[in-house]
C-alpha cells in the first residue's frame, strides 16, 4: 500500500497569512505514460463530507478559489492557501489514486491564530 | 446537479452485517465514465477507502476489509450498496458514498460525495 504522510497535524495561521500543508507519498504516484501525479486534495469542514479541491496534484477543481494552489516536488506534495480566510478553517486531506487500495493522508487541521 | 444520499440502519449489533444503500439523483449511474465508491471515517479520525464498483459490476476492495465487504449495483433503481459483515466496534464510523470521475480501475479522485451517515456498532 502507498502510505500518505501529512504534516503538520495542525497549524494556526493569522487571517490573510499563508498556510502550507504538506503530504508525502511512500512511493512515486507519477504515472510515466501521461506524466501525471495521481494525487488529490480535499477540504473537510465539521459535519460535512470532504470537498475536492485539486486533482492531478495541481489542477484546481471548478469553483475553488485561486488563493488555493497545489504543487509537487518528487513525492512531496504541497497545498498552499495564499491568504487564509475564515471560511478556510477545515481539515485538509491528500489522497493517492495511483494504485488500489486508495489511501488518504491523516489530515491537517487548519485554524485561525 | 448530481446528488448522492446514503440510507440504512444507524445501529448495528456486533457480529451482524452492516448494510447501506446510496441513491444517486441528478445523473446517470449507468455510465462507463465513473466508478462509485464507499469511504468511511471513524469519529474524529481520518478517511478510509472501502471499495468501488463500476457500472459493469467490476469491483475493487480495500484488502484490509475485502473478506467482509460486498459492493453491488442496481442501475434500475440508481443505487449502489455496501454490505460489511461480522462488524465490531471498530467499524463504527461515518460512511460516505461518492463518485469517482474515471473509468480506470477505480484509480480516481472523488468528485461528488453524499452527506454521510453515522453507523454505530453496539449491542
Amino acid at each position: 500500500d502507498i502510505v500518505m504522510t501529512q504534516s503538520p497535524d495542525s497549524l494556526a495561521v493569522s487571517l490573510g497569512e499563508r498556510a502550507t500543508v504538506n503530504c508525502k507519498s511512500s512511493q512515486s504516484v507519477l504515472y510515466s505514460s501521461n506524466n501525471k501525479n495521481y494525487l488529490a486534495w480535499y477540504q473537510q469542514k465539521p459535519g460535512q463530507p470532504p470537498k475536492l479541491l485539486f486533482y492531478w496534484a495541481s489542477t484546481r477543481e471548478s469553483g475553488v478559489p485561486d488563493r488555493f494552489s497545489g504543487s509537487v516536488s518528487g513525492t512531496d506534495f504541497t497545498l498552499t492557501i495564499s491568504s487564509l480566510q475564515a471560511e478556510d478553517v477545515a481539515v485538509y486531506y491528500c489522497q493517492q489514486y495511483y494504485s488500489t487500495p486508495l489511501t488518504f493522508g491523516g489530515g491537517t487541521k487548519v485554524e485561525i491564530k | 446537479q448530481l446528488q448522492l444520499q446514503e440510507s440504512g440502519p444507524r445501529l448495528v449489533k456486533p457480529s451482524e452485517t452492516l448494510s447501506l444503500t446510496c441513491t444517486v439523483s441528478g445523473g446517470s449511474i449507468n455510465s462507463n465514465s465513473y466508478y462509485w465508491g464507499w469511504v468511511r471515517q471513524p469519529p474524529g479520525k481520518g478517511l478510509e477507502w472501502i471499495g468501488s464498483i463500476y457500472y459493469s459490476g467490476t469491483t475493487y476492495y480495500n484488502p484490509s476489509l475485502k473478506s467482509r465487504v460486498t459492493i453491488s449495483l442496481d442501475t434500475s433503481k440508481k443505487q449502489f450498496s455496501l454490505k460489511l459483515s461480522s462488524v465490531t466496534a471498530a467499524d463504527t464510523a461515518v460512511y460516505y458514498c461518492a463518485r469517482q470521475r474515471s473509468n480506470m480501475a477505480a484509480r480516481s479522485e472523488f468528485d461528488y460525495w453524499g452527506q454521510g451517515t453515522l453507523v454505530t456498532v453496539s449491542s
